[in-house]
């Protein structure tokens, strides 16, 4: 089974700081992990995935996030938020051995983010 | 860009009312899910759906959900008789493999 905890539950920033929101998972067997974002009143978007290959992976609006197995980390930053970034962010991970496994996420983390 | 579509967007139902939440999935995905998300707390794993059966289930899936796939676009899930901690926003998704996409969700209100 797997397990997500994501650290802090709310970060407050003013804009163009920069931010981490940090997430640990456990797992006994081999993940796959992701980042959603929900904005307020709306459904979850997939920020961005690691599946394999490099440990970093980036989205299309600057965020990041690096996969650290030893730490079994996938922590998300972006050096550079916008008011628009505020919203819920939800670490999910699931089992990498077999197709279409249910996703775990975390109790999700709230950015608020301020001028 | 192909998306997963929800309906109703809100639903309200009074205690012990049978609800059908629908949902229509990516066109060429093969599994599809579905998620709930009661106010304030984290999104929790329903079932997951592959071949025409039930390939997973969490131990929030009693004997009062059931979910089907009645034609070759829609994905439903049904409450037979609905409780106040029903309540909640519950999503559907779909993926190919597991990249799964969501859809804009329902909130269910039993009252």
């Amino acid at each position: 089974a797997q397990s997500v905890t994501q650290l802090d539950s709310q970060v407050p920033v003013f804009e163009e700081a920069p931010v981490e929101l940090r997430c640990n998972y456990s797992s006994s067997v081999s993940v796959y992990l992701f980042w959603y974002v929900q904005y307020p009143n709306q459904g979850l978007q997939l920020l961005l995935k690691y599946l394999s290959g490099s440990t970093l992976v980036e989205s299309i609006n600057g965020f990041e996030a690096e996969f650290n197995k030893s730490q079994t980390s996938f922590h998300l930053r972006k050096p550079s938020v916008h008011i628009s970034d505020t919203a819920e962010y939800f670490c999910a991970v699931s089992a990498s051995n077999q197709a279409g496994t249910a996703l775990i996420f975390g109790k999700g983390t709230t950015l608020s983010v301020s001028s | 860009e192909p998306e997963v579509t929800q309906t109703p967007s809100h639903q309200v139902t009074q205690m012990g009312q049978e609800v059908i939440l629908r949902c229509v999935p990516i066109s060429n995905h093969l599994y599809f899910y579905w998620y709930r998300q009661i106010l304030g707390q984290k999104v929790e794993f329903l079932v997951s759906f592959y071949n025409n059966e039930i390939s997973e289930k969490s131990e929030i899936f009693d004997d009062q959900f059931s979910v089907e796939r009645p034609d070759g676009s829609n994905f439903t899930l049904k409450i037979r008789s609905t409780k106040l901690e029903d309540s909640a926003m519950y999503f559907c998704a779909s993926s190919v493999k597991n990249e799964q996409f969501f859809g804009p969700g329902t909130r269910l209100t039993v009252l």
